[in-house]
């Protein structure tokens, strides 16, 4: 069956450090990916969109990285906030219509 | 522009009672999706409405059912409330075919 991991359920780091998150998948050929935020209590907001045709995608201070080959997404958060800390999804689609599938989450600790 | 716009926010039935949740989506966005996310989980999909008909559905019983009003606003109805069905409720909507979905704030229902 599909499956989504998200690595981690937590993950503490330093305030000026790059927080990595990963993002693996089985049984599942995307034909994109996005990453959201979550604050407790709120619903996801959209961060980035990754194609499958596509290897890095850059917003700021976020990075995402999709490797089709290996069946995973890393997300990078550079130079890390505590504003930063948040739990981060990962969804993955096989079309424009399709619905997302989401992985648990990773929840990030900025610590100052 | 008002995002996307769910209500109520907050809301306690008993078991058996049934629910009404509603959404108003993006401006300009034709397609709503429903989602529900339990506590520690990632959201799950329930189905997805276009031209106000049922699109697509994931694995959730027939007491989940729902509707698209002709400006696109959508209502979530849940039937035979169960203990099981407490949860956040998040709305999502989108352009046909465009991948970036921007989700509500959504609706917690807690079912005693």
């Amino acid at each position: 069956s599909q499956k989504i991991e998200q690595n981690s359920e937590a993950l503490n780091i330093q305030e000026g450090k790059t927080a990595t998150l990963t993002c693996n998948y089985t049984n599942y050929s995307p034909a994109y990916l996005q990453w959201y935020r979550q604050d407790p209590g709120r619903g996801p907001v959209f961060l980035l969109l990754i194609r499958e045709n596509e290897k890095e995608k850059r917003k700021e201070r976020l990075k995402v990285t999709f490797d089709t080959t290996l069946k995973q997404s890393l997300f990078h958060i550079t130079a890390s906030q505590p504003a930063d800390s948040a739990t981060y999804l990962c969804a993955l689609a096989s079309s424009g219509n399709t619905p997302l599938v989401f992985g648990k989450g990773t929840r990030l600790s900025v610590i100052a | 522009d008002a995002g996307v716009t769910q209500s109520p926010t907050h809301l306690i039935k008993t078991r058996g009672q049934q629910v009404t949740l509603r959404c108003s989506p993006k401006s300009g966005h034709d397609t709503v999706s429903w989602y529900q996310q339990a506590l520690g989980q990632g959201p799950q999909f329930i189905f997805q409405y276009y031209e106000e008909e049922e699109r697509q559905r994931g694995n959730f019983p027939d007491r989940f059912s729902g509707h698209q009003f002709p400006n696109y606003s959508s209502e979530l109805n849940v039937n035979a409330l169960l203990l099981g069905d407490s949860a956040l409720y998040l709305c999502a909507s989108s352009r046909d075919i465009v991948d970036t979905i921007y989700f509500g704030e959504g609706s917690w229902l807690t079912v005693v």
